[in-house]
C-alpha cells in the first residue's frame, strides 16, 4: 500500500524560501507523476504542479516563477520549494500521486490527471 | 475566482439524491476529462470519480458522474450523514497548461 506523507517546517518567514519534502513509501516513485496541492484557510483546492520520474515537470502558471519541484529517487523522495512566499501562500500543502498511466485507467493514450494517494497535508504558515 | 464553478452549497435529507454541477469552458471540461474529490474536514482528498464516470475501487456506486458539452455533474444517490463534505471537481486546462479545481460544493446532510 502505497503511503505518502509530507514533511517540513510550519512556520516560514515572508520573502523567505518554503520546502517541503514528500516521502514515498510502500513502492517506488518511478513511472508515476508526483504532484504537490494546496488548500488555503477556508478556501478551495489550488494545483502547484508535478515532477516526472523522469524529471520533467510542469508548474502552475500563476506560481511558475517562484516553484521548483524535485525528484530524489534514492530516497524515493519528491520535494517543493517556493520562493519569496507572502502571507497568501498560507496553506495546507498536499503530495498526490498521478492515477497511474495503464490500461485500467486510460482510454488509449488519453489518461486522466487524477491523484488518487493523497498525503496527510501539511499546514504551513508565512508569518514574522 | 476559480477556473471551474460550482455552487457554494447544496443540501439534502437522508436517502434523498443530490447533484452537484461544475461549470467550464471549452478549454478544460469542453475537452478533457472530470474529476471529482470529496474533502471531509481534517483529512486529505479523496478521488471519487476520474474520467467523467469512472469510480476508483471501493468507491460506492451511490456517486456517480457524467459530462456533457463544458459542463459536468455528481450525483450522489441514497444520502448518508457521512456524505458531508466538500466536493471538488476538477480537470486539465489546455490554455492554462494545468490542473484547475472548482471552488468546492460545501454538501450538508439535513
Amino acid at each position: 500500500q502505497v503511503q505518502l506523507h509530507e514533511s517540513g517546517p510550519g512556520l516560514v518567514k515572508p520573502s523567505e524560501t518554503l520546502s517541503l519534502t514528500c516521502t514515498v513509501s510502500g513502492g517506488s516513485i518511478s513511472s508515476y507523476y508526483w504532484n504537490w496541492i494546496r488548500q488555503p484557510p477556508g478556501k478551495g483546492l489550488e494545483w502547484i504542479g508535478y515532477i516526472y520520474y523522469s524529471g520533467s515537470t510542469n508548474y502552475n502558471p500563476t506560481l511558475n516563477s517562484r516553484v521548483t519541484i524535485s525528484l530524489d529517487t534514492s530516497k524515493n523522495q519528491f520535494s517543493l520549494k517556493l520562493s519569496s512566499v507572502t502571507a497568501a501562500d498560507t496553506a495546507v500543502y498536499y503530495c498526490a500521486r498521478r492515477l497511474p498511466r495503464t490500461p485500467q485507467y486510460c482510454s488509449g493514450r488519453s489518461c486522466p490527471l487524477a491523484f488518487d494517494i493523497w498525503g496527510q497535508g501539511t499546514m504551513v504558515t508565512v508569518s514574522s | 475566482q476559480s477556473v471551474l464553478t460550482q455552487p457554494p452549497s447544496a443540501s439534502g435529507t437522508p436517502g434523498q439524491s443530490v447533484t452537484i454541477s461544475c461549470s467550464g469552458s471549452s478549454f478544460n471540461i469542453g475537452s478533457n476529462t472530470v474529476n471529482w474529490y470529496q474533502k471531509l474536514p481534517g483529512t486529505a482528498p479523496k478521488l471519487l470519480i476520474y474520467s467523467n464516470n469512472q469510480r476508483p475501487s471501493g468507491v460506492p456506486d451511490r456517486f456517480s458522474g457524467s459530462k456533457s458539452g463544458t459542463s459536468a455533474s455528481l450525483a450522489i444517490s441514497g444520502l448518508q450523514s457521512e456524505d458531508e463534505a466538500d466536493y471538488y471537481c476538477a480537470a486539465w486546462d489546455d490554455i492554462l497548461n494545468g490542473v484547475v479545481f472548482g471552488g468546492g460544493t460545501k454538501l450538508t446532510v439535513l
